[in-house]
């Protein structure tokens, strides 16, 4: 299985401050043929299933705000919400669509400071 | 907008066998361009794919679940479901049905959940 390891495990971040969660994997996720990453980032707030935000590691769902970002290549990818709003207190999760056997990261706590 | 909800026991005991039924709802399960999929998250393991279905019927499972595991497809009924054998506390979990957007066989979200519905394994 390919392994996904997020960091940090927890985040706090002040209101209209840039967050940072990390993602790498244990092979790359990049495809020769289409030169896409499948690595996507999914949201989740408590009692609530995941949301998904990004796929093909840059690309953003449709209506999810531009704050939202992702960016990388090969086994390192990186999430970022350039101003953090009260409504981004979530756990953050990436999965890798690049083996047929699904993996997802740990998850990262964003908290507001 | 497709919506999912996934239904079954809320417990179940050790050995016996889980089975799962998620409805879909505001599209098709035989829709082109999309695979289905049951996913668990639990406290001790985080969230784990259990496996996929294509509208044909063709399936992939998690190594980790592959011979207990069985998905299949109701078109007429529009659902998915899933059957887990032999289970144990391990398996104790928030179980969601997905819909996956896919192109051919390759897939790269998940852009539709359930709910999810909470399953106990215990006696």
């Amino acid at each position: 299985d390919i392994v996904m390891t997020q960091s940090p495990d927890s985040l706090t971040v002040s209101l209209g401050e840039r967050a940072t969660i990390n993602c790498k994997s244990s092979q790359s996720l990049l495809y020769s043929y289409d030169n896409k990453n499948y690595l996507t980032w999914y949201q989740q707030k408590p009692g609530q299933p995941p949301k998904l935000l990004i796929y093909w590691a840059s690309t953003r769902e449709s209506g999810v705000p531009d704050r939202f970002s992702g960016s990388g290549s090969g086994t390192d990818f990186t999430l970022t919400i350039s101003s953090l709003q009260p409504e981004d207190v979530a756990v953050y999760y990436c999965q890798q669509f690049y083996a047929s056997s699904r993996t997802f990261g740990q998850g990262t706590r964003l908290e507001i400071k | 907008q497709v919506q999912l909800q996934e239904s079954g026991p809320g417990l179940v005991k050790p050995s016996e066998t889980l089975s799962l039924t998620c409805t879909v709802s505001g599209g098709s399960i035989s829709s082109g361009g999309y695979f289905w999929s049951w996913n668990r998250q639990s406290a001790g393991k985080g969230l784990e794919w259990i496996g996929r279905i294509s509208r044909s019927g063709r399936t992939n499972y998690n190594p980790s679940v592959d011979s207990r595991a069985t998905i299949s497809l109701d078109a007429p009924r529009n659902q998915l479901s899933l059957t887990l054998s032999s289970l144990t506390g391990a398996d104790t979990a928030v179980y969601y049905c997905t819909r996956d957007r896919c192109n051919g066989n390759s897939c790269y979200s998940s852009d539709s959940w359930g709910q999810g519905t909470l399953v106990t394994v215990s006696p």
